[in-house]
């Protein structure tokens, strides 16, 4: 009955792969997030999704394509992956437009890139 | 842009201590401001938000208090046990385009 989930929760992989991270959400959210987070904790929005239309979209690299199939899904693919991606990803989802509500976050993917 | 600054961790106290974890913002508008704690190894939780200004969030013994004048929502406890030990994250969110900005972390750590 996890509200926010992620899969996979580890993912290694070398250089140059893509891979994907799926998150679901069964809260009834229309907002969704990607955040990365580095070795020092510090948090970091990538994008956001509203009713599956992407209304946030910081500067970051176009090799990570979200895709959102419907507004309870919100999947990241990244291609030819860097060592300097490796960080835990976090999805989130909250309730309604911009504003008071609070988010809930998955348990986040550890990735490693070798 | 909007923003969030924390006082820079490690944090060290002793069971029983009082603790502060300072925090202000930068803002257009007025924002709604949150409090999330990270435990090791799991995702962030929601601790306590406030979402005007003169509000107290509080939760678990923990509180906070918007105050729109010195743009502060400082975390506070009285009492804290080892297991409070986590980092804890600052947060605000604007009302317009709905982004979720946090501070850069607190790491909290309480020796019995």
């Amino acid at each position: 009955d996890t509200a926010v989930s992620q899969t996979p929760k580890y993912l290694v992989t070398q250089m140059g792969n893509d891979k994907s991270i799926k998150c679901e959400q069964n809260l009834g959210h229309d907002t969704m997030y990607w955040y990365k987070q580095d070795s020092k904790k510090f948090l970091k929005i990538m994008f956001s999704y509203n009713n599956k239309e992407l209304i946030i979209n910081e500067t970051v690299p176009n090799r990570f394509s979200p895709k959102s199939p419907d507004k309870a899904h919100l999947n990241l693919h990244i291609n030819s992956l860097e060592l300097g991606d490796s960080a835990v990803y976090f999805c989130a989802s909250r309730m309604g437009g911009p504003g008071w509500t609070e988010a809930f976050f998955g348990q986040g993917t550890r990735l490693t890139v070798v | 842009g909007d923003s969030v600054t924390q006082m820079e961790g490690p944090v060290t106290l002793s069971e029983e201590a009082f603790l502060t974890i300072n925090c202000t913002y930068t803002a257009t508008g007025y924002p709604s401001l949150f409090w999330y704690v990270q435990y090791p190894g799991e995702g962030l939780q929601l601790l306590l938000k406030a979402t005007k200004a003169d509000d107290k969030g509080s939760n678990k013994g923990f509180e906070a208090t918007y105050r729109k004048e010195t743009t502060s929502f400082h975390l506070e406890k009285g009492s804290v046990q080892v297991s409070d030990s986590a980092v804890y994250f600052c947060a605000l969110s604007d009302n317009q385009g709905g982004k979720l900005i946090f501070g850069q972390g607190t790491e909290l750590s309480v020796k019995p």
